[in-house]
């Protein structure tokens, strides 16, 4: 299957602060998404972008899908963003739809 | 538009006991799938299923582990004789056409 690396594992910042995080995939994708997974251990939808640029609100996101990297932008970060950030693909030679995810970015947001 | 529902949110099972997770996709989507979160293995997909039928359950134990996703009522994943190894959070989500999957709140199992 699809390796799928995130980068930084663990990420602290001060509220306010600007942050990337970064996906990288070992081969073509048909399906990109990006997850917040909050303290209580839900999984939010971010993105859905399997390429081109996304924005919503203070979060934005880019797939280079030739290049196989995604980036999540958190601009002016609040204590709410705390959690852990996940990357998941789904494989372009299949039809199947399985996703394959990242081990996730864990961010800690400090007041 | 109601999300993807999952029940019971937390489970408690002895060993040896089964335990049922039940799945309720989004209203119009008919692909659900499974999937799996241990603490040490990160999220992994367990099996996508469409209404009355396994598509692909190449992530699934071979034993004790079961799915279906019946004509009428929500997808259960069942799990018969559960072990201490079993406790994990388990994920449903859904799909209109197989692309974009939406979560539910997953289902905590904790096997004592």
């Amino acid at each position: 299957g699809i390796q799928v690396e995130q980068s930084p594992p663990d990420l602290i910042l001060q509220e306010g602060a600007n942050s990337t995080l970064r996906c990288n995939f070992s081969d073509s994708v048909n399906n990109l998404q990006w997850f917040h997974q909050n303290p209580w251990g839900q999984l939010i939808n971010l993105f859905y972008i399997p390429s081109g640029t996304k924005q919503n609100g203070r979060l934005s996101a880019t797939t280079v899908a030739t290049e196989r990297y995604s980036l999540l932008y958190i601009s002016s970060s609040q204590t709410t963003d705390s959690g852990v950030y996940f990357c998941a693909v789904g494989d372009r030679g299949s039809t199947l739809g399985r996703l394959y995810f990242g081990r996730g970015t864990q961010l800690t947001v400090w007041p | 538009n109601a999300g993807v529902m999952q029940n019971p949110r937390h489970l408690v099972r002895r060993r040896g006991q089964e335990a049922r997770l039940r799945c309720s996709p989004m209203k119009g989507h008919s692909h659900v799938y499974w999937y799996r979160q241990l603490p040490e293995e990160g999220l992994k997909f367990m099996v996508y299923l469409q209404k009355e039928n396994i598509i692909d359950e190449s992530g699934m134990p071979k034993e004790r582990f079961s799915a279906e996703f019946p004509k009428e009522g929500p997808s259960i994943l069942r799990i018969q004789q559960v072990v201490r190894g079993d406790s994990a959070a388990y994920f449903c989500a859904s799909s209109p056409r197989r692309d974009e999957q939406y979560f539910g709140p997953g289902t905590r199992l904790t096997v004592t």
